[in-house]
Parts: C-alpha cells; sequence; structure tokens
C-alpha cells in the first residue's frame, strides 16, 4: 500500500531535550516537505526537499533542523524543542515531475512541548 | 510569490444544505488546482484537481472548475451529510514557476444533523 508513515504518532516532551520525528513514504517520490499546522494558522511549511541530500527552508524553519540522506525518509529534528513548537505536524512527499503533483500525507504527529 | 485564499470558517451547515468554499489565488504561471479534505484525527488526503483551464474536478459529490479569468476553484457539493464535517484546503502547484506547493487556511466545515 502506497503511504508515508509517520512516528511518533503522540509525543509529549520538556523543554531542551532533543527529539526526531521520522517520515517515511514508500512511494519514490523525490519531493518530501514538513508543515506544522495551528489553529487560525493552516499548513505552514518548515522545510523542504526536491531530492536526496537537497534541502531547503520553507516559512517556519527556525528552531528545526532535517536531513535527507535516502530517499525515502526524511526525519525531523527539534535539537532544542520549546513550547511555542507545540503543534500538530505533517510530513508530505510528491513526484518531482508530471501533469501537478498530489501531495501524500502522512496521518501526523501530535507534539506537546512542556 | 504565489498564494491562495480562501473564506474563513468554522462554515455551519444542516444536512442536505448546498455548499459553496470559496477560493481565490494568485500565479505567475500556469498552475494546477487542488482541494484537500482532512477528517477529524486524520491527515490531509486529496479530494480532487484540476490542471487547466475550465477543468473541472469531482469526487465524493464535491466539484470545483478551474476559472482562470476569476483565478478561482471554488468548492461546491449540492446535499451536504454530516460525514462530510472537515476541513478543507484549497492548493496550487506551479509546475512553471517553483512547484513548491501553496497551500490555503482551510475551511472548516460542519454539518448537522
Amino acid at each position: 500500500e502506497a503511504q508515508v508513515t509517520q512516528n511518533p504518532r503522540y509525543l509529549i516532551t520538556v523543554t531542551g531535550k532533543k527529539l526526531t520525528v521520522t517520515c517515511s513514504q514508500n512511494m519514490n517520490h523525490e519531493y518530501m516537505s514538513w508543515y506544522r499546522q495551528d489553529p487560525g494558522l493552516g499548513l505552514r511549511q518548515i522545510y523542504y526537499s526536491m531530492n536526496v541530500e537537497v534541502t531547503d527552508k520553507g516559512d517556519v524553519p527556525e528552531g528545526y533542523k532535517v536531513s535527507r540522506k535516502e530517499k525515502r525518509n526524511f526525519p525531523l529534528i527539534l535539537e532544542s524543542p520549546s513550547p511555542n513548537q507545540t503543534s500538530l505536524y505533517f510530513c508530505a512527499s510528491s513526484p518531482a515531475s508530471g501533469d501537478y503533483n498530489e501531495q501524500f500525507f502522512g496521518p501526523g504527529t501530535r507534539l506537546t512541548v512542556l | 510569490g504565489d498564494s491562495v485564499t480562501q473564506m474563513e470558517g468554522p462554515v455551519t451547515l444542516s444536512e442536505e444544505a448546498f455548499l459553496t468554499i470559496n477560493c481565490t489565488y494568485t500565479a505567475t504561471g500556469y498552475p494546477s488546482l487542488f482541494w484537500y479534505v482532512q477528517y477529524p484525527g486524520e491527515g490531509l488526503q486529496l479530494l480532487l484537481k484540476a490542471t487547466k483551464a475550465d477543468d473541472k474536478g469531482s469526487n465524493k459529490g464535491f466539484e470545483a472548475t478551474y476559472r482562470k479569468e476569476t483565478t478561482s476553484f471554488h468548492l461546491e457539493k449540492g446535499s451536504v451529510q454530516v460525514s462530510d464535517s472537515a476541513v478543507f484546503f484549497c492548493a496550487l502547484s506551479d509546475l512553471g514557476g517553483s512547484y513548491i506547493p501553496t497551500f490555503g487556511r482551510g475551511t472548516s466545515l460542519i454539518v448537522h444533523p
């Protein structure tokens, strides 16, 4: 089954404790991205990657890191989480060519930073 | 740059009512347009799409027509059900431009029995 998986689905942590949210897709997509969703603000892009070893900042990259060492994986790293990073996070992937690029989303990770 | 503007919610309707959610866009190239739906507790999933002017996308009773002259892609459904309650996102992808998809802020739909 074609899918994007994220882990963990729920995470409660404390300020300053490094964490990683994993994202993996099995569709051989070139393009992957991370979003955060907050009430009243919609989806905001954090980072994206057009292919292996190619990453770039989105609209709200501060406090986050990413890496793309393999095509299928795109982990999101919070080196020193803060309460303002409490949010619902989505990973997405799509092909980087063709007539359109439908985004395939993971199920989301709800993060709470105390 | 590219942008998408959609009506603010929540939109509250009774079952069997007609639904319209407005979406307008600005883009420098020739974008493809999308509506995504997010059901409670889930990720976004593609609802429908249109790749060129005058195309009509449709799925699950929802429809939207790509109107280049008004730069719009309004979502409609003739008779909503309680199970349609969700958040709807309008989006565009400008394959002639940056390629990076642009999303609207989302519109929450609440349908009462």
